[in-house]
């Protein structure tokens, strides 16, 4: 069965509104989550490292105030797309490593802003 | 240009067809190398990873590494309609478990 989960799967937002996503590690804690965004077509694209208990990291060219990241628990990691424009529509997954050598991605969310 | 290069595909094959899909590089710091598949809408999921040069076997895929070259293969045989899917390669300097640099995705269809 799935060992990270996201919520919700699908979202269709007003442009302007903020949308909350969120990600969970069901039968074990991780520390760190990695947020992905996945353009039709295009790979997925690493955009921010969670970490619990300390800020995310960002990669380069992602805004940091546009994408809020919140790693509340060791088994919760939320991203809020603040302020949510129609180019931000995309399909966002996380993936929580388990293990040194495992890691496993949530089945994704996909934004729809309007 | 990309750090991790892959052609999108499609790609069309009969069922039984030996599958070969590829990836290029360029991030020499590159030491470990994944397979994902993902189905439609789905997150993907991990088939098989391989570090540094070499082959790896697992059932109906292998993996194969040659670094000097910067290319990376996965090759399917006896291909199934349940083979269906886009398949990632993914790289790291670090390790399986860490942030991970993807390829577009080829997309596979085996048909009857």
């Amino acid at each position: 069965g799935a060992v990270v989960s996201q919520h919700p799967s699908r979202v269709i937002c007003k442009s302007g509104t903020s949308v909350k996503i969120e990600c969970r590690s069901l039968d074990f804690q991780a520390t760190t989550m990695f947020w992905y965004r996945q353009f039709p077509k295009q790979s997925l694209m690493l955009m921010a490292t969670s970490n619990e208990g300390s800020k995310a990291t960002y990669e380069q060219g992602v805004e940091k105030d546009k994408f809020l990241i919140n790693h509340a628990s060791l088994t919760l990691s939320t991203l809020t797309v603040t302020s949510a424009h129609p180019e931000d529509s995309s399909f966002y997954i996380c993936s929580a490593p388990r293990a040194a050598d495992t890691q496993y991605f949530g089945p994704g969310t996909r934004l729809t802003v309007l | 240009q990309k750090e991790v290069e892959q052609d999108p595909g499609p790609l069309s094959v009969p069922e039984g067809a030996i599958v070969s899909l590829n990836c290029t590089y360029s991030n020499s710091a590159f030491q470990y190398f994944m397979w994902y598949r993902q189905y439609s809408r789905k997150g993907p999921e991990l088939l098989m990873y391989t570090y540094s040069s070499g082959n790896k076997e697992d059932g109906r895929f292998t993996a194969q590494v040659d670094k000097s070259s910067k290319y990376i293969s996965l090759f399917i045989r006896d291909s199934q309609p349940s083979d269906s899917a886009t398949y990632l390669c993914a790289m790291s300097p670090t390790g399986t478990a860490s942030k991970l640099t993807f390829g577009t995705g080829t997309r596979l269809q085996v048909t009857l």
